[in-house]
């Protein structure tokens, strides 16, 4: 079946740092992409996403390219700030027409601390 | 927009007790999920529905886990008896069909089993 595997973690960090999360996955067909983050206390939120091979998803300053040839989708954003602190989640969803369609696969998260 | 609603937010009982988890999803959204995140996991999906049909119920456990969506709109998940094992956050999740999956999730129920 389908699954996502993410970088160990926790990740700490100085603030304005650069930041890598890798993400790979295994999956039929061509899937959907996505990074979901948690904020302390709060529900997973939509980051970003990417629908196709070379997409690039962005939002907020973070990035992620669609890389079917490695299967992977790694989070990337220039200079973190505390306020990024959170938990962050790779997943992934079949596309219409198969039968797992709509469910999120996701991988075990990461938890990021930024320092000031 | 209001968003995913979700009651209670914390629920502690004991082994062999039973509980029920309520969500009200994004109006107008047709597809709803529920996932179970277990500490240090990332959710898993126990089950979807669309409209008020099942359409994945793979990873529920049917011995002790039930959902139901009667009119299309909010859902109630109930477990009975509960085990330790599942202490975990309930996630509950909607999206309008057909946009490309983006979920919008609700904050959770955190269940602990004593």
């Amino acid at each position: 079946g389908d699954s996502v595997t993410q970088m160990e973690g926790p990740v700490t960090l100085s603030e304005e740092a650069f930041l890598t999360i890798n993400c790979t996955y295994t999956a039929t067909g061509y899937p959907s992409l996505f990074w979901y983050v948690q904020y302390p206390g709060e529900g997973l939120q939509l980051l970003l996403k990417a629908t196709k091979a070379d997409d690039k998803g962005s939002n907020k300053g973070f990035e992620a390219t669609y890389r079917k040839e490695t299967t992977s989708f790694h989070l990337e954003k220039g200079s973190v700030q505390v306020s990024d602190s959170a938990v962050y989640f790779c997943a992934l969803s079949q596309n219409a027409g198969g039968t797992s369609y709509g469910k999120l696969t996701f991988g075990q998260g990461t938890i990021l601390t930024v320092h000031p | 927009e209001a968003g995913v609603a979700q009651s209670p937010r914390y629920k502690i009982i004991e082994k062999r007790q039973s509980v029920a988890f309520w969500c009200n999803p994004i109006s107008g959204h047709a597809t709803l999920y529920w996932y179970q995140q277990i500490l240090g996991q990332g959710p898993k999906l126990l089950i979807q529905f669309q409209n008020n049909g099942v359409v994945d119920d793979s990873q529920l456990p049917k011995d002790r886990f039930s959902a139901e969506r009667l009119k299309g709109v909010d859902s109630t998940l109930k477990i009975q008896p509960a085990k330790l094992e599942d202490s975990a956050v309930y996630l509950c999740a909607s999206s309008p069909w057909g946009s490309d999956n983006e979920q919008f999730f609700g904050p959770g129920t955190r269940l602990t089993v004593l």
